[in-house]
């Protein structure tokens, strides 16, 4: 199994574009989740969901959107990129945390 | 808000010794909470899961505890080898707020030949 899959690992950015952070999971696992790493923060959920159809709010939300049209994916899309958005951005799977989560290996954003 | 605090942020030992990771952590209605390494430009490993009804796990050198009461976990690293360098994390998944981890900032380890 590839586990949580995300693409691309590296990214730069001109401020004001927009692009998608893709996610894609081939455990069937209910909980996907994208976070952010930043340097002496930790990382922050930005959203989640918990099902096809199904999206929530994180800790860190603005300046992004997602969507969950089916079971393996959840993009994360960057409206329009600022440069308090460079950091290194994670997603994450679960069923049901009874196994913990799954972490892919992140993409490494930089606007400029 | 659940915080989570990781103490101390960097650790250095020489290769041998038995060392500890601490987590705190200030809401007690947690439902899982998970020990992660990351390597240098890495994704995130997992390590260990506790559940919260369960008080220690163990996976080879690794032990980790958790007592709810005080709001604390810590990760048990015995007999420590270079391979060991990391950054340690520990994440809290709240109760009443599933799907959503609280992480710490970590402690990076480094274990000396």
């Amino acid at each position: 199994n590839a586990g949580v899959t995300q693409t691309p690992k590296f990214q730069v950015l001109k401020t004001g574009q927009s692009m998608t952070l893709q996610c894609a999971q081939d455990m069937n696992h209910e909980y996907m989740s994208w976070y952010r790493q930043d340097p002496g923060m930790g990382l922050r959920l930005i959203h989640y969901s918990v099902g096809a159809g199904i999206t929530d709010q994180g800790e860190v939300p603005n300046g992004y959107n997602v969507s969950r049209s089916t079971t393996e994916d959840f993009p994360l899309r960057l409206l329009s990129a600022a440069p308090s958005q460079t950091s290194v951005y994670f997603c994450a799977s679960s069923n049901r945390g009874d196994y913990g989560y799954t972490f892919g290996s992140g993409t490494r954003l930089t606007v400029v | 808000k659940q915080e989570v605090t990781q103490i101390p942020a960097a650790l250095s030992v020489p290769e041998g010794e038995n060392l500890v990771l601490n987590c705190s952590f200030t809401d007690s209605a947690i439902y899982n909470l998970q020990w992660f390494r990351q390597d240098p430009g890495k994704g995130l490993t997992s390590l260990l899961l506790i559940q919260s009804s369960q008080r220690e796990q163990t996976s080879g050198r690794l032990n980790a505890s958790l007592d709810k009461s005080s709001g604390r976990s810590t990760l048990y690293i015995a007999a420590s080898q270079p391979g060991d360098s990391a950054t340690y994390l520990c994440a809290v998944e709240g109760r009443h707020n599933f799907n959503k981890f609280y992480f710490g900032s970590g402690t990076k380890l480094n274990v000396k030949p």
